[in-house]
């Protein structure tokens, strides 16, 4: 079974601050993902990666960077969190060359930025 | 015009009858269609997926897609209480684009 793993469910910070948020894949998946959840907005991709060190935007990476030195591990990171910023994170990877592929998703992290 | 668009519900249906869920898409290119079901706080789970014009069943499940008419659906027959969940159509050309989910509830 694929595993994804997320390093926190729930997160709070203060307006400002930065924000890491960690992603762990176990089934050697060249592609990961990182998405926010808003009530009535449905996921929304924010960055993907398609190999090590390579990373491409998504449809709303304003505030957020990612980082991708080991190709289990996808980071997400916040420089300086802000209100708008609080809600569901999930992680998801898949196999292969295309973006095309089924994807696996983490548990999710809950963030609250006061 | 959304990429991909599903009415958000709530859809309620009976236990036991058979509950219809719809997409529609813009792409025409689009090739690969999934449906996921994500339970209240949890993440979203792989139901089946259909590349092909026409039906796939697996189990209690059936995915149709029409690629002429650009919409994709989901039946869940005999219906559990279990089954309540929100349920989102995926679909694309070049990169997935989720819908917003419909909320289905399975009344006892």
């Amino acid at each position: 079974d694929v595993k994804v793993t997320q390093s926190s469910r729930y997160l709070v910070k203060r307006t400002g601050e930065k924000v890491f948020l960690e992603c762990v894949q176990d089934m050697d998946h060249e592609n990961m993902f990182w998405y926010r959840q808003d009530p009535g907005l449905g996921l929304r991709l924010i960055y993907f990666s398609y190999d090590v060190k390579m990373k491409e935007k998504g449809d709303i990476p304003e505030g957020y960077s990612v980082s991708r030195e080991k190709k289990e591990r996808f980071s997400l990171i916040l420089e300086s969190a802000s209100t708008n910023q609080t809600s569901m994170y999930l992680c998801a990877s898949s196999l292969g060359q295309s973006m095309m592929n089924t994807q696996y998703f983490g548990p999710g992290t809950r963030l609250t930025v006061l | 015009q959304k990429e991909v668009e599903q009415n958000s519900g709530p859809l309620s249906v009976p236990e036991g009858a058979i509950a219809s869920l719809n997409c529609t898409y813009s792409d025409r290119g689009s090739q690969s269609f999934f449906w996921y079901r994500q339970y209240s706080g949890k993440s979203p789970e792989l139901i089946m997926f259909i590349y092909s014009n026409g039906d796939k069943e697996d189990g209690r499940f059936t995915a149709q897609l029409n690629k002429a008419s650009q919409y994709v659906s989901l039946l869940i027959r005999d219906s559990q209480p279990s089954d309540s969940a929100t349920y989102l159509c995926v679909g694309g050309n070049e990169k997935l684009t989720f819908g917003t989910g419909t909320r289905l509830t399975i009344i006892p």
